[in-house]
């Protein structure tokens, strides 16, 4: 079964410019989260999507957005981006809703904002 | 709100010695998961062992084993038996019991010596 997908794995943007990056979840698990990993702030929560319904969200400004579509595919954007916004996006599929959930990693996609 | 704290920012220990990678975290919930995920230098997560908190018996995955102190809310990891692919960044997380959602620690870099 195939794991976790990102693209693109590396992204070069410049100040001001938007991005849009992709997830694509093991095959039958309906729940994507997403995460920030930055040197100075570890990882964070972003997002978290269930049957294309955001379930959570993080303390991110408003340019950060999200969405999951039917297929459970999921993408996050990030408009207007600043120099802070460089980071490693991580994104997590898992089942569903069960309490007893596995997350799976994707290799996340590296996002450089010159 | 929930936090995650890890004290070693990096720990080392000798090939087939054990080392034990402390948590602790704070919550006010009765319904939480803790986990351990292990990122090597490639950068994919991986979990490696949780713990439901509503169980008292301490979770083991073959070498990797944790203290669960609910009362002290601790958690660590102890790997025995260490191996050269051990060495990576392992994060402790904390999940509330009706989200997808985890809050990760800051880290403990582990490096194996031969």
């Amino acid at each position: 079964k195939a794991g976790v997908t990102q693209t693109p794995r590396y992204l070069i943007k410049t100040r001001g410019q938007q991005v849009t990056l992709s997830c694509s979840p093991i095959s039958g698990h309906r729940s994507v989260s997403w995460y920030q990993q930055t040197p100075g702030q570890g990882l964070q929560f972003l997002f978290e999507y269930f049957s294309e319904t955001q379930r959570n969200k993080g303390n991110f400004p408003g340019r950060f957005s999200g969405r999951q579509f039917s297929n459970s595919r999921s993408e996050m954007n990030v408009s207007t981006l600043e120099l802070g916004d460089s980071a490693l996006y991580l994104c997590a599929s898992s089942v569903g809703l069960a309490y007893y959930n596995e997350q799976f990693f994707g290799p996340g996609t590296r996002l450089t904002v010159l | 709100a929930q936090t995650v704290t890890q004290s070693q920012p990096e720990m080392s220990v000798q090939e087939a010695e054990t080392v034990t990678l402390s948590c602790t975290y704070d919550t006010s919930e009765s319904d939480y998961y803790l986990f351990w995920y292990k990122q090597p230098p490639s950068r994919q997560m991986i979990l490696v062992i949780r713990q439901e908190a509503y169980k008292q018996q301490n979770a083991t995955e073959n070498r990797f084993s944790v203290n669960f102190q609910k009362a002290a809310k601790s958690f660590s990891l102890k790997i025995s038996d260490s191996q050269l692919g051990d060495a990576a960044m392992y994060f402790c997380a904390y999940r509330s019991g009706d989200t997808d959602k985890l809050i990760f620690g800051t880290g403990t870099r582990l490096q194996v010596f031969p």
